[in-house]
């Protein structure tokens, strides 16, 4: 089947404001991840869904960050008060489950002007 | 944390050359995956190998869990294998992936 999508590809935002990051995974996938990647850099993680619940968001910078997942498949990645530190490339990934293989999706390229 | 170095930083090739990269971690894992991040940003699964030997082609990895390192092997290298090469591993007790520092290639015909 398809592989991980992401929307948008792209996404230009002025700071103060509010946006919202789609991951849809390869279905049957129980396990969602999120990771963050900035220029130059590898990815750094920021949260995962076992179904629904999360089970680790150690990673998320600060509470201008919040994912759900509410049915267990699409999340949604939200961050509030954009600012320009926020700009990066968002990288959603799913597997099987835990300990299992991860694959990527394309990506989110997220600029806060 | 745990703590993931590859080397060599930067490897610039010759179309037909062979090369060894590097991933040393600090700490044991459950899982190491070889990633290659093309130049539109897309991470490509290489390998998934928390231990042993496989092969992909011109591609193979090893992978030592008891002494914390992981090769990767590429032959005869082609222009279309340019890109940043990353390990990344998953320390026991959690599930998300640690990445590496990142390998960049550049394969020159």
């Amino acid at each position: 089947g398809a592989g991980v999508s992401q929307t948008p590809s792209n996404k230009v935002t002025e700071k103060g404001k509010y946006v919202e990051l789609r991951c849809d995974p390869i279905s049957g996938h129980t396990a969602l991840y999120w990771y963050r990647q900035s220029l130059g850099q590898g990815p750094e993680f920021l949260i995962y869904f076992q179904g629904t619940g999360a089970a680790d968001d150690s990673g998320l910078p600060n509470d201008r960050f919040f994912a759900v997942r509410p049915e267990g498949s699409v999340s949604t990645l939200k961050i509030q008060r954009t600012e320009r530190g926020d700009s990066a490339v968002y990288l959603c990934a799913s597997s099987q489950g835990l300990r299992h293989e991860q694959f990527f999706g394309p990506g989110t390229r997220l600029t806060v002007l | 944390g745990i703590q993931v170095e590859q080397s060599p930083p930067d490897l610039i090739l010759q179309e037909g050359a062979n090369s060894t990269l590097r991933c040393n971690f600090s700490d044991s894992v459950n899982n190491l995956q070889w990633f290659h991040q093309n130049p539109w940003g897309q991470l490509i699964n290489l390998f998934y190998i928390p231990s042993g030997t496989k092969q992909n082609g011109r591609l193979s990895a090893t992978t030592v869990a008891t002494e914390r390192y992981s090769l990767l092997y590429i032959s005869s290298s082609q222009t279309t294998d340019s890109g940043v090469y990353f390990c990344a591993v998953t320390p026991h007790n959690t599930d998300k992936l640690i990445f590496g520092t990142g390998t960049r290639l550049q394969v020159f015909p």
